[in-house]
């Protein structure tokens, strides 16, 4: 079974840019999340997708973050402006069901962000 | 705000030797607890959950137990080798509505051969 896609695996910016990561979840995943993780802090977070639909992104910082899963499968996580905090890896994970409590969220290998 | 707490923050062994790590969560409204093993530059690996106080789950020379009552889990590993080395994160869920997961900051663990 493949896993959790993620591109890029790294990315330098500087600040003021765009950027913008992908995730493929495993075939079938109906719940989809990407967290942040800064250096020293546990992964955090960002959004939940239900299918194509939102469940949380009351820690998203909308004002620069957006995402979008289109279709239900793939999504995308966009920063813009980037600031020199959002230097980070960025996890996407993804599980069968919603009930995201006890199920295991299967994870990719993240994408390392650095903003200069 | 729920909080996580993993210690040691990092933690360095010999090979052959058996380590222990601890998981401090909230106990009121608990649901699940998750361990996860990260390599650098790898997926985060999905070790167990543990849902019932007093459950205890083991793989091949890894394993943890839960206590819900007081709010911790023990992670342990008998006779770590080079390749456990990783960080170990704990992630907690309560019954909330979303009943997502909180997770703690990780144990980094380094095993010398």
């Amino acid at each position: 079974e493949a896993g959790v896609a993620q591109s890029p695996r790294y990315k330098i910016i500087e600040k003021r840019q765009s950027v913008a990561f992908w995730c493929n979840p495993i075939s079938g995943h109906a719940t989809l999340y990407w967290y942040q993780q800064i250096l020293g802090q546990g992964p955090k977070l960002l959004i939940q997708f239900q299918n194509n639909g939102v469940v949380d992104d009351s820690q998203l910082p909308k004002d620069r973050f957006s995402a979008e899963r289109l279709k239900g499968v793939d999504s995308t996580l966009k920063i813009q402006p980037a600031k020199l905090e959002d230097s980070a890896v960025y996890l996407c994970a993804s599980s069968l069901s919603r009930v995201g409590r006890k199920e295991t969220q299967y994870f990719g290998p993240g994408t390392r962000l650095l903003v200069l | 705000i729920l909080n996580v707490e993993q210690s040691p923050q990092s933690l360095h062994v010999q090979e052959g030797d058996s380590t222990n790590f601890t998981c401090s969560f909230p106990s009121s409204n608990f649901y699940a607890l998750h361990w996860y093993r990260w390599e650098t530059a790898k997926s985060p690996e999905a070790l167990f959950v543990m849902t019932l106080n007093g459950d205890e789950k083991k793989k091949g020379r890894i394993s943890a137990t839960l206590n819900t009552k007081e709010g911790y889990s023990y992670l342990y590993i008998k006779g770590s080798q080079p390749e456990d080395s990783a960080t170990y994160l704990c992630a907690f869920s309560d019954g909330g509505s979303q009943g997502n997961l909180i997770f703690g900051k990780g144990t980094k663990l380094s095993v010398k051969p």
